[in-house]
């Protein structure tokens, strides 16, 4: 089993609907982070949570939310999607520290008409 | 700005061939440095990170990064490129504890 798991894998919805991408972890790690990945632009961070009381927004929030559930699942909301928002979406978790590298989900491919 | 650059968007190399893709990161104090995979479908896997002491690392599936402080420099090598190697590339860099900063992404094609 994966130990960092995102579900849907594929997800085509229609713009002004709500999205929920889950994901759930069985690292042990109390760190989580959503990532976009758009061609040319590499990954960019949506938000991050370091504890389940813990969120912050990252580089590119604006149209995005977050629940932090458990230590072990973190949710990324698209409250009304818009055609923008088409991407490729990454789970990640890592342990504390600088030194610490972060493990990748294998995507969920989000398209928005 | 804190940055990190892959100067190479897209490189083709005949399998067998040597590779080296190129990372650049602007920092101000000792970066903590990493080089990612990315196969198809998949996440992102680590290769290889670099903290402190020898500036060359070695990484799984082959793969070692020099470390050039003069250069700001962070480049990945392989010696001999199999087709499996066909993926993409990310350079990152841990400014802070708290999170990373990626570069562009190098996509890479092996030909037979």
């Amino acid at each position: 089993d994966a130990d960092v798991t995102q579900t849907p894998r594929n997800r085509i919805t229609k713009t002004g609907k709500r999205i929920m991408l889950e994901c759930s972890q069985t690292k042990g790690h109390d760190r989580m982070y959503w990532y976009r990945q758009d061609p040319g632009l590499g990954l960019r961070l949506i938000y991050y949570s370091f504890d389940v009381k813990d969120i912050n927004k990252g580089e590119i929030s604006d149209g995005y939310s977050v629940s932090r559930q458990a230590q072990a699942k973190f949710s990324l909301s698209l409250e009304s999607a818009i055609p923008n928002q088409t991407a490729l979406y990454f789970c990640a978790t890592s342990a504390g520290g600088r030194n610490q590298p972060q493990h990748f989900g294998d995507g969920t491919r989000l398209s928005i008409l | 700005a804190q940055s990190v650059t892959q100067p190479d968007i897209h490189i083709t190399v005949s399998e067998g061939a040597s590779l080296e893709l190129r990372c650049n990161y602007s920092y101000g104090a000792t970066p903590y440095l990493f080089w990612y995979v990315q196969s198809p479908g998949q996440g992102l896997q680590l290769l290889l990170k670099y903290f402190s002491g020898d500036t060359l690392v070695q990484g799984i599936k082959g793969f070692e990064a020099e470390f050039k402080r003069s250069q700001s420099s962070f480049n990945l090598r392989k010696p001999s490129v199999h087709w499996s190697d066909a993926a993409e590339y990310f350079c990152a860099v841990a400014l802070t504890d708290k999170k990373l900063v990626f570069g562009q992404g190098t996509r890479l094609t092996i030909n037979p």
